[in-house]
């Protein structure tokens, strides 16, 4: 099935840095929605977004609902260890109230260097 | 407020047996998905029950089915069991915003 271009992969950072990733296609959405997933568990919600051009914060994160309705992006900052995991985007296609399910990237690795 | 349960969290299997997985939306929500998460294929989606009836499913074949009963949960069901089969099931319940339980990790033989 379809999926969203997510970016990057993975990322080695130091802790206190800044993360950035993004997530991008070529359908346009009604909602952006970013997880996070630690081993074993299952995905834990972030941070939803409806409007385009929406900017909307969660404690250190901070995510945006692209004015295109194509993209997002995800940002953190000053990195802590507990922010290990992996990170996805998600999307809801427009007339489907989540009837499609939701459509997701592949994930962003996020790894913290002592 | 409880979250998605997913019960068993494990399951073993051999090949060509059947496999039923069980999940428990967040109270108040009736619509729930399923979602298989395989090793390098990322989160695919099954299945959509919605008020006790399958309203979508994802490009899997039929021997993946399941049932939502009269308080919302709902089963899912794998039949014929495939090695490729091996995976994290996922449940979960809400709309355009879903909500995850835990998963069952399934493992074929």
């Amino acid at each position: 099935g379809q999926q969203l271009n997510q970016s990057p992969q993975s990322m080695f950072i130091q802790e206190g840095e800044d993360v950035s990733m993004n997530c991008t296609s070529s359908s346009i959405f009604n909602t952006w929605l970013w997880y996070k997933q630690e081993p074993g568990e299952g995905p834990v919600l972030l941070i939803a977004l409806y409007k385009a051009g929406e900017l909307t914060s969660n404690g250190r994160l901070t995510a945006q609902f692209g004015i295109t309705r194509k993209d997002s992006f995800l940002n953190i900052s000053a990195s802590i260890p507990s922010d290990v995991g992996i990170y996805f985007c998600a999307g809801s296609r427009p007339g489907g109230g989540g009837a499609d399910g939701l459509t997701f990237g592949k994930g962003t690795h996020l790894i913290i260097q002592p | 407020e409880a979250g998605v349960t997913q019960s068993p969290t494990h399951l073993i299997k051999t090949r060509g047996q059947q496999a039923t997985l069980r999940c428990s939306p967040i109270s108040g929500h009736t619509s729930v998905y399923w979602y298989q998460q395989a090793l390098g294929l990322g989160l695919q989606f099954l299945l959509w029950y919605d008020e006790g009836e399958e309203r979508n499913r994802g490009n899997f074949p039929p021997r993946f089915s399941g049932r939502q009963f009269p308080n919302y949960s709902s089963e899912l069901n794998v039949n014929a069991l495939e090695l490729e089969d091996s995976a994290l099931y996922l449940c979960a319940s809400g709309g355009e915003t879903q909500y995850f339980g835990p998963g069952t990790r399934l493992l074929v033989l």
